[in-house]
């Protein structure tokens, strides 16, 4: 079955520790996605790929960093730069641009800072 | 720098009505809305989209009507069931760069009353 796959699915953080989330997908999507939800917010957008070793800044980007040297995966990590970093994270993946196709989502991981 | 406003926030409708969601952009030259479905705990998966070449588009009980002279659209749920309780989100692509980004509305808590 084709889809994302994004690991842990629940996660605990200390503060001040750095905190990576996985993200992989067999689509052969060229495309990846990292958004934050928060209640009443939205989906904010932190980094995006386009292609492999290549990605840019979304509107949230601080305190986050990214790799893309699969094409299929597209790790997040969370640093302790990051000041509020509790919140449910999606991963998602789409053909090219999104304008022209569905953007797929991962099942999102949770992360509580304890 | 909110580009799509989405109201309202939360929504309670009783089973066999109809639910309006609406969202209203700034951009105009946004060429495609999505509609985002989300149960709890999932990601989100797309619903229904339009194109701002036409008014309306239908899809079994779910309809977007758009208008462009308003810069809205909106999503019409009719025959509203339980199963349709879910977190609505409407979105629209943002280029930058030569890339783009889907940027999302602040999202709808539809809750259907049996």
């Amino acid at each position: 079955d084709g889809g994302i796959t994004q690991s842990p699915k629940y996660l605990f953080r200390k503060e001040g520790q750095n905190v990576t989330l996985s993200c992989e997908q067999n689509l052969n999507h060229d495309a990846m996605y990292w958004y934050r939800q928060d209640p009443g917010q939205g989906l904010r957008l932190i980094y995006y790929s386009q292609i492999v070793n290549d990605f840019q800044k979304g509107d949230i980007a601080e305190g986050y960093s990214v790799s893309r040297e699969k094409k299929e995966s597209f790790p997040l990590t969370v640093t302790s730069a990051q000041k509020n970093p509790t919140a449910f994270y999606l991963c998602a993946s789409t053909y090219g641009r999104p304008n022209t196709g569905e953007l797929f989502f991962g099942e999102g991981s949770r992360l509580t800072v304890l | 720098q909110q580009q799509v406003k989405q109201s309202p926030q939360s929504l309670i409708v009783q089973k066999g009505g109809i639910s309006i969601i609406n969202c209203a952009y700034e951009n105009t030259a946004f060429d495609y809305f999505p509609w985002y479905q989300q149960f709890p705990g999932k990601g989100p998966a797309l619903l229904i989209a339009i194109r701002p070449d036409v008014s309306e588009k239908k899809e079994g009980r779910f309809t977007i009507s758009f208008n462009k002279s308003a810069k809205q659209f909106s999503l019409h749920i009719m025959d509203s069931q339980p199963g349709d309780s879910a977190t609505y989100f409407c979105a629209a692509p943002r280029g930058i760069q030569g890339a783009q980004k889907l940027v999302f509305g602040q999202g709808t808590r539809l809750t259907i009353n049996p």
